[in-house]
């Protein structure tokens, strides 16, 4: 089944402690991004990769990290979270004729 | 830049009445324009795209969306609702092909009365 898979769903963590969400895709797409979702503000991008080691800042990258070291995997990474990083993130790709995103189930991260 | 105005936060219709989302766009070039799908505790499902040609487009569970440039819009719409259709709607723009432009609506929430 064609899908991106998101890791984890939930996670708690506390302020400063480093944190890695996996993202991995089969369908072996060009682009990926991570988005960012907030009550009345839709969907923000963070960060977009459109091929492996090529990536670039989106609308909200302040405290992210992201690599894009094999085609299918682009895992967001939070060196030292903070509360206002409290969201719902979901990870998405699409093909060169940009059909489209297709998005992972989210992963609901509440910083404490 | 492009932006993405959905009118009205929260929409509410009785099942079987017209659903109306609307959706308005800036974009300084011909865009790419889409309706995404929310259910609860999911991620965004593609509902329909216009990329080009023909300007009403048709999609997945009967919805529809006409593109009018001279008026910026891209409203989603639905004869007949069905219970199943709440679900919270996001419009989204594209100024190119390329995957790294997409910029989202604030979204629509639709409630369904029975």
């Amino acid at each position: 089944e064609a899908q991106v898979t998101q890791n984890p769903r939930y996670l708690i963590t506390v302020t400063g402690k480093k944190l890695t969400v996996t993202c991995s895709q089969n369908m072996n797409h060009e682009y990926m991004s991570w988005y960012r979702q907030d009550p009345g503000l839709g969907l923000r991008q963070i960060y977009y990769s459109m091929n492996v080691e090529v990536t670039d800042k989106g609308d909200v990258p302040e405290g992210y990290k992201v690599s894009r070291k094999e085609k299918r995997n682009f895992p967001l990474i939070l060196e030292s979270p903070s509360p206002n990083q409290t969201s719902l993130y979901f990870c998405a790709s699409t093909d060169r004729g940009f059909n489209g995103y297709t998005f992972g189930s989210g992963t609901r991260l509440t910083v404490v | 830049a492009q932006s993405v105005t959905q009118l009205g936060s929260h929409v509410s219709v009785s099942e079987g009445a017209l659903v109306l989302l609307r959706c308005n766009y800036s974009s300084s070039v011909p865009p790419y324009l889409f309706w995404y799908v929310q259910y609860p505790n999911q991620g965004l499902q593609l509902l329909l795209k216009y990329t080009t040609g023909a300007t009403l487009v048709k999609g997945i569970n009967g919805f529809e969306a006409e593109f009018k440039k001279s008026e910026t819009s891209f409203h989603l719409t639905k004869p007949s609702a069905h219970m199943s259709d709440a679900a919270e709607y996001f419009c989204a723009v594209s100024e190119n092909n390329a995957g790294n432009m997409l910029t989202f609506g604030g979204g629509t929430r639709l409630m369904v009365k029975p």
